[in-house]
């Protein structure tokens, strides 16, 4: 039982380099999302996704872009990676938008820009 | 001005000890749901509990329970007999109305639990 699975683990990199984080669930959930931690601000979303081909922007979406070609994968880019995204990305699923329905985590992806 | 405010940033509790950790919320939908998750040193996050603005019944789930004053705006969690595995980051979330389901997150309180 998989869940949420994020790739890769770690990277390190580059100002200016990019790169991509892939987040796959087998949970069959509609509602997917990227966050990033970084440390005394909790967690805030970057993007969402609330079905297969759809994206929207959340709390902090500048430098970042998603896609979600397929409604098992959600995907994040870092086009041109600056200093300041050096955090703990973090992906979420859920089967339900409503009151309920926990969000679903992934491991996280620690990334350290230079 | 913050969603979730979380005013404790560390605590510390004897083991087998009850701990409250507190967390206060700002909203003005009548409908709304309070989550915490747990964050051990691996990182991960660990859904505990959830109460949702209707429910009249404090949640509950084994240890923990969700103290839920409304009218305070508050949804401090209640961990009883602390274990050592409880030592970690615990975050307070909301959920509302029309937000796709997204979590707003406040910045979590650190709990170590002292043998």
């Amino acid at each position: 039982n998989a869940g949420v699975t994020q790739t890769p683990k770690f990277r390190v990199l580059k100002t200016g380099q990019s790169m991509t984080l892939l987040c796959a669930q087998d949970m069959n959930h509609e509602y997917m999302y990227w966050y990033r931690q970084d440390p005394g601000m909790g967690l805030r979303l970057i993007h969402y996704s609330v079905g297969e081909g759809t994206t929207a922007k959340g709390e902090v979406p500048d430098g970042y872009n998603v896609s979600r070609l397929k409604k098992q994968n959600f995907l994040l880019g870092l086009e041109s990676a600056a200093p300041s995204q050096t955090s703990v990305y973090f992906c979420a699923s859920s089967w339900d938008a409503g009151r309920t329905g926990e969000l679903f985590f992934g491991e996280g992806s620690r990334l350290t820009v230079l | 001005a913050q969603k979730i405010t979380q005013t404790q940033p560390g605590m510390f509790v004897q083991e087998k000890e009850a701990v409250t950790l507190d967390c206060t919320y700002d909203t003005s939908d009548p409908s709304y749901g309070l989550f915490w998750y747990k964050q051990p040193s691996s990182g991960e996050m660990i859904f505990l509990i959830y109460q949702g603005s209707y429910d009249q019944q404090n949640a509950t789930e084994g240890r923990y329970s969700l103290n839920f004053q409304k009218a305070r705006k508050s949804a401090n969690l209640v961990i009883s007999a602390s274990q050592l595995g409880d030592s970690a980051m615990y975050f307070c979330a909301m959920r509302e109305r029309g937000s796709q389901g997204n979590l707003i997150f406040g910045k979590g309180t650190k709990l170590s639990v002292k043998p």
